[in-house]
Order: C-alpha cells, then structure tokens, then sequence
C-alpha cells in the first residue's frame, strides 16, 4: 500500500522567510495530493492540493511542486507570517481511496 | 453550519464500554472518511463510504470497530470492549468527487477517552 513520509518533523523560521516541507509517496497510482494545515485543537484545513496531471499550483502565499518521476511533492510558503504557525500534514491518494497522510511537520514562525 | 459536525465533541469512558460516534457530512458529499489521529501524528486512515456502500477498510482496523452509513447520508462509528489504546481523536471527513478527484473536507473530531 501507499506509505506517505514527509520531512523535517520541525521547522522553524523567521517571519517574513520561506518555508518548505517535502513529502514522498511510494504508490506511483496516487494522483492527488493535498496539503493540510492543523492548529491546535482544530480540525486539518485544507490549503492547497495538486492533482497527477500538474508539476506545480500557487495560491497567493502558497505553492505546491510535483515530480511524479521522482514521487516527492512539497509545499512552499512563503513571506511567512505569525498565523502560519501550526502542524501541515500531506497525503496522497488513488482517486479518493485510502488517503495516506504523512507524519507532519510543526511550522514555527518566530517574530 | 454546512460543514461535517460530529457528535459526540468529547467522550469519557471506562475500558471495556461500548461507545458509538455520529457524522454528518457536507449534504451533497456522497463519499465519508473515518481516520483516528493520536497526539503528534497524521490522520490514520479507519474506513470510507461512497453513499452506503462501506468501500475500503483498514486492515489495521480492530474487529472491535464498525461502521455504517445505512441512507447514504450520516455515518456512525462504534468501538466495542473500549481499550486505553482507543484513546484518540475520531474524525470524519466527506467529499464529492469533482474533476476526478475527491477533495475532503473534515468535521471537528470526537476525542474519546478511555480510563
């Protein structure tokens, strides 16, 4: 099956500075891929997603790149801010079965 | 509130208790996540529905857990014979196929507590 890993654990970064968080997938099926944002206490938000057939999606502050060749995607924020702050998950999919998530990584945007 | 709710939010329990959590989802969704998530880690990925049909299971998953979506519409998820180890958030999440993907959208969680 599907096994998603995503690195670092923890970053930590100075506010207005970029962020980036990699994830690989082992299932060369999968072919959505969304991005999570989770504060504590609360439900994953969903920010940004990425489908198969795109290498790369922006959303003002937020950017996703896809290899399928090398099966990494990641996630890029850029001129961090504050509310930033908080625990993005990845996962991956086969047209909506089993999404995997990976481990996440603690984002902390220092002042 | 159109989003996913579940209820119960939080559920205290003794070991060895049944106990059952609901999720209603996006109204037009027609497919339904459950995962478990633990403190520190990603969602863990429990079971789904498409309308009533339960699609895919965790192997994973304890024969203690079940689930059913009878109408296609809310969902519940029963533990039976509750373990410590049961102890985690419960969340739910639905979506509707669109463009070939399934973009989901979760509820706020049931935390389940066992003593």
């Amino acid at each position: 099956g599907e096994n998603v890993e995503q690195h670092p654990s923890t970053l930590s970064v100075q506010e207005g500075d970029s962020a980036v968080i990699k994830c690989t997938y082992s299932d060369s099926a999968s072919n959505y891929f969304p991005w999570y944002k989770q504060e504590l206490g609360k439900r994953p938000q969903l920010i940004i997603d990425i489908r198969s057939n795109v290498g790369e999606k922006k959303d003002q502050r937020i950017a996703v790149t896809l290899n399928k060749t090398a099966k990494h995607f990641s996630l890029h924020i850029t001129e961090t801010q504050p509310e930033d702050s908080a625990v993005y998950f990845c996962a991956a999919t086969n047209y909506g079965q089993n999404f995997v998530f990976g481990p996440g990584t603690r984002l902390s945007v220092l002042p | 509130d159109t989003g996913v709710s579940q209820d119960p939010r939080h559920k205290i329990t003794k070991r060895g208790q049944n106990v059952t959590f609901r999720c209603d989802p996006i109204s037009e969704h027609n497919r339904l996540y459950w995962y478990r998530q633990t403190l520190g880690q990603g969602p863990e990925f429990l079971t789904y529905f498409q309308n009533e049909a339960q699609l895919e299971k965790s192997r994973l998953l304890s024969d203690r857990f079940s689930a059913e979506r009878p109408k296609g519409s809310f969902s519940t998820l029963e533990i039976q014979r509750t373990e410590q180890g049961d102890s985690a958030m419960y969340l739910c999440a639905s979506s509707l196929r669109s463009g070939g993907v399934d973009t989901q959208y979760f509820g706020p969680g049931t935390r389940l507590t066992v003593l």
